[in-house]
């Protein structure tokens, strides 16, 4: 194990509904990232926080907004669901200071917008 | 164009059987992670290579950055292997803190 947490493990939503996702990073890692992974496809960055501030951002709308917060756990918010937004999604987290930026990943929340 | 490419995309083997997996990539890369990801989703981290070879029990990781290409060998399978492998990089330079970029995934599945 990690020690990356996920919550939940599986959501249902409808159609233009808002959905927030949560993980909690291991313990020490100021850094978080999150990823959506289709089915059958590789993860695709969406966004990192580092010390609580966006650092980085791939090709999503702006309806995924996260958070980051003090104690480094993070929130992934989707607004305005879409069918397309069926997905894994994965938080990893990380510490700068360590080499090479090993990664840690949490298990995932499997959400279906139906 | 994925700047991460593996193949093949599924592979099936009889127990015992000797398992190589390929990953190419187009980008100058600082590090090149083999990921094992199981039913459910959840991934582990499996080696992280910016040179040479890297050996875990029977896993063995190599990596040629002149070619750009990493192979990752699973010798004497088990069906306990059965799982997507998943090469991803990350960037030489980026300015995000070790975002990765992933391939597509290598469906293994291990018959006894």
């Amino acid at each position: 194990e990690t020690g990356v947490t996920q919550s939940p493990t599986h959501l249902i939503k409808t159609r233009g509904q808002q959905v927030t996702l949560r993980c909690s990073s291991q313990s020490g890692h100021n850094t978080v990232s999150w990823y959506q992974q289709a089915l059958g496809q590789g993860p695709q960055f969406i966004f990192q926080y580092y010390r609580e501030e966006e650092n980085g951002r791939g090709n999503f709308p702006p309806r995924f907004s996260g958070l980051q917060f003090p104690n480094y756990s993070s929130e992934l918010n989707v607004n305005a669901l879409e069918l397309d937004d069926s997905a894994l999604y994965l938080c990893a987290s990380s510490w700068p200071g360590q080499a090479a930026y090993e990664q840690y990943f949490g298990p995932g929340t499997r959400l279906t917008v139906t | 164009k994925n700047e991460v490419e593996q193949s093949p995309q599924n592979l099936t083997a009889q127990e015992g059987e000797f398992i190589t997996i390929n990953c190419s990539y187009s980008v100058g890369i600082s590090a090149l992670h083999w990921l094992q990801q199981h039913p459910g989703g959840g991934i582990v981290s499996l080696f992280m290579l910016s040179s040479g070879k890297k050996k875990h029990g029977r896993l063995i990781a190599t990596i040629n950055i002149q070619e750009k290409h990493s192979s990752l060998h699973i010798t004497a399978s088990h069906p306990r292997d059965s799982a997507v492998y998943i090469c991803a990089v990350r960037l030489k330079g980026g300015s995000t803190l070790g975002r990765l970029y992933f391939g597509r995934g290598t469906q293994l599945t291990v018959w006894p």
